[in-house]
């Protein structure tokens, strides 16, 4: 069974820059994976803000960027602020209609 | 307003069913493959069954075990969840999240709208 895995917390320092990442229990994350990443505030609907690796959806300030870090996809905020405390889950296309979420990782910004 | 919105969660006893329903509002349904996914209190998300846009291929998380069922009417914009034999480890936010299209040739495979999602508890 794939698994996604995710930091489960982190925490960062406003205006300073963290990345999350999204790896795989076997095997490596590559764009073919089209990974995404999404914001969910607390009590609040998941937003989309980075698809297939790097494309930030609209709307999305460009403090958040994606990629591809050794074998894991990454989710870099440079500049966080306060706002941007919230969970964020990483998901990964298995094909054939087929999705897995990693864990999610809560950061904190203090 | 481009929207989706989910209806029929609610207390369910442990062995019952229910009948989830997402309604699209302001685009072409039709045009887009739907899936569904929910999120255990306190915990991440969880993919759960995806649908074509015409009403199939569908497609099912291994955890589910044959217990839920995907299905759409394109005439009425709707997308269903019908699950049966449900357990307390069903509780859940359940969300219904549209599969974003293909794009001059360029397909994805990110869900780029989501409904507010309806709570389904089970317990007795």
């Amino acid at each position: 069974q794939t698994v996604v895995t995710q930091e489960p917390s982190f925490s960062v320092s406003p205006g300073g820059t963290v990345t999350l990442t999204c790896g795989l229990s076997s095997g490596s994350v590559s764009p073919s994976y089209f990974p995404s990443w999404y914001q969910q505030a607390p009590g609040q609907t998941p937003r989309t803000l980075i698809f297939s690796t790097n494309t930030r959806s609209s709307g999305v300030p460009d403090r958040f960027s994606g990629s591809i870090l050794g074998n894991k996809a990454a989710l870099t905020i440079t500049g966080a602020q306060a706002d941007d405390e919230s969970d964020y889950h990483c998901m990964l296309y298995m094909g054939r209609g087929i999705w897995v979420f990693g864990g999610g990782t809560k950061l904190t910004v203090l | 307003e481009v929207n989706l919105v989910e209806s029929g969660g609610g207390l369910i006893q442990p062995g019952g069913s229910l009948r989830l329903s997402c309604v699209a509002s302001s685009f072409t349904f039709r045009d887009y493959e739907m899936t569904w996914v929910r999120q255990a209190p306190g915990k991440g998300l969880e993919w759960l069954s995806y649908i074509g846009g015409s009403g199939g291929p569908m497609y099912y998380a291994d955890s589910l075990q044959g217990r839920f069922t995907i299905s759409r009417d394109n005439a009425k914009n709707s997308l269903f969840l019908q699950m049966n034999g449900l357990r307390a480890e069903d509780t859940a936010v359940y969300y219904c999240a549209r599969r974003a299209r293909c794009v001059s040739g360029t397909c994805y495979s990110h869900f780029d709208l989501w409904g507010q999602g309806t709570l389904v508890t089970v317990s007795s």
